[in-house]
């Protein structure tokens, strides 16, 4: 059974800087390209970022390019969200995607942890 | 970027009753030399994260209730619950992963009526 497994979310500060991890089960991580999607309370689904299954190409969103850093462990199947500057806007439930470049669509996703950023 | 773009925002359906969801983009998302739709559906309960229902604008993912189907091609696609059931109370979204940057729909808000 697949599982992603976010943590690190929490109430930051403008300016502020967190790394969200994702620990991933149940599938070889090094065979799957991974993403981030956010969801702003209320709101829609938001793609942030996509790295390859062998972690040496990285896509941005435009919103988030430069100040957002995606890599990976896969010695311990962990997926990273570097997360810089942190803007108001930023706030969101980030979850963890199994899926993007050529594993295509969203297949699995984690239950999200919650980056909250205010002063 | 592509937009996609979906109609209704909401629609209140009837148990039993047949719901449609409509999903426009922006530029064709079918990919020529393989004649696949890169449009996927997906389903959101409150409090929980989206599940995949399509992929590939009308494959039903496994375990996925075959009420549910999807058509379209190029730019027009569609969800279809032929029979609404209380558990399918959700918001459904299109996305396409024609583009590296994938987009979604604005999401549509499908209740009982």
């Amino acid at each position: 059974e697949v599982q992603l497994l976010e943590s690190g979310g929490g109430l930051v500060q403008p300016g502020g800087s967190l790394r969200l991890s994702c620990a991933a089960s149940g599938f070889t991580f090094s065979n799957s390209a991974m993403s981030w999607v956010r969801q702003a309370p209320g709101k829609g689904l938001e793609w942030v970022s996509t790295i390859s299954d062998s972690g040496d190409v990285t896509y941005y969103a435009d919103s988030v390019k430069g100040r957002f850093t995606i890599s990976r462990d896969t010695s311990k199947k962990t997926l990273f969200l570097q997360m810089n500057s942190l803007r108001a806007e930023d706030t969101a439930i980030y979850y963890c995607v199994k899926g993007g470049l050529s594993s295509r669509w969203a297949a699995y996703w984690g239950q999200g942890t919650l980056l909250i950023v205010s002063s | 970027d592509i937009v996609m773009t979906q109609s209704p925002d909401s629609l209140a359906v009837s148990l039993g009753e047949r719901a449609t969801i409509n999903c426009k983009s922006s530029q064709s998302v079918l990919y020529s030399s393989s004649n696949k739709n890169y449009v996927a559906w997906y389903q959101q309960k409150p409090g929980q994260p989206p599940k995949l229902l399509i992929y590939w604008a009308s494959t039903r993912e496994s375990g996925v209730p075959d009420r549910f189907s999807g058509s379209g091609s190029g730019t027009d696609f569609a969800l279809t619950i032929s029979s609404l059931q209380a558990e399918d109370v959700a918001i459904y979204y299109c996305q396409q992963y024609y583009a590296i940057s994938w987009t979604f729909g604005q999401g549509t808000k499908v209740e009982m009526k």
